[in-house]
């Protein structure tokens, strides 16, 4: 069974703060796809990243990075000098390529103090 | 600008109503739809996959005589929430995949309903 654990509940920051958000992820297929995901209190899933399993480089986007080590079956997730409009619900999914279903993360609450 | 759209965007409705979601791929064919669920500060649940022409496959504990999944088309996948009840309030959000080529491309999400039973 695939499971993607976020142990991180609620994170609060400091504006220009960096701060990084954890994900763990277990699964037997070889082949898979991962990918976080930010959810404003507005609801809608906004598509940030995603990340198949052979491509173990690092990413950057402007103020987010990501950092996918199998070894580990880590992929983090790390914003630097956060601003207030980061905060939100950041979740972390993982996908198999045979289902095509979204396994979801339990979520990380992000607020960024001005 | 949005590639699926899902509608409505909220229902606030009496305990014992059906609703009726939509979700409609805007530019591109949807062989497979996904529903999930999310409860208040929870996270997503998968309910059930839909495949165009063919029947729904429900997650376990997904009760199918009640969330009733129509895929009759390659752009448009409905849920119907029947005799809708206070527990069956929660956020219903649909993601659609392409076929062919696009397989591979990521899930594209609607912006959810919010469904309120009172």
């Amino acid at each position: 069974a695939q499971k993607v654990t976020q142990a991180q509940t609620e994170i609060s920051v400091v504006e220009k703060e960096d701060v990084t958000l954890d994900c763990v992820y277990e699964t037997r297929d070889t082949t898979y796809y991962l990918f976080w995901y930010k959810q404003p209190p507005s609801g809608e899933l906004v598509f940030l990243i995603r990340r198949n399993s052979f491509d173990e480089q690092n990413e950057i986007s402007g103020r987010y990075s990501w950092n996918f080590q199998k070894s580990t079956s880590s992929f983090n997730f790390t914003i630097t000098a956060s601003q207030v409009v980061d905060s939100a619900v950041y979740f972390c999914a993982l996908m198999d390529t045979g289902r095509r279903a979204l396994t979801f993360g339990s979520g990380t609450r992000l607020q960024v103090q001005p | 600008g949005a590639v699926v759209s899902q509608h409505p965007s909220r229902v606030i409705c009496k305990s014992g109503t059906s609703v009726k979601i939509e979700c409609r791929s805007l530019d591109f064919q949807a062989t497979t739809m996904f529903w999930y669920r999310q409860f208040p500060k929870q996270s997503l649940m998968l309910m059930a996959t839909s495949n165009e022409g063919s029947k729904a496959t429900y997650e376990q504990g997904v009760e199918k005589d009640k969330f009733l999944i129509n895929h009759a088309s390659l752009t448009l996948s409905t849920l119907t929430v029947t005799s809708a009840h206070p527990e069956d309030s929660s956020f219903y959000i649909c993601s659609a995949q392409g076929g062919g080529k696009f397989s591979n491309q990521p899930q594209h999400f609607g912006d959810g309903t919010r469904l309120s039973i009172l």
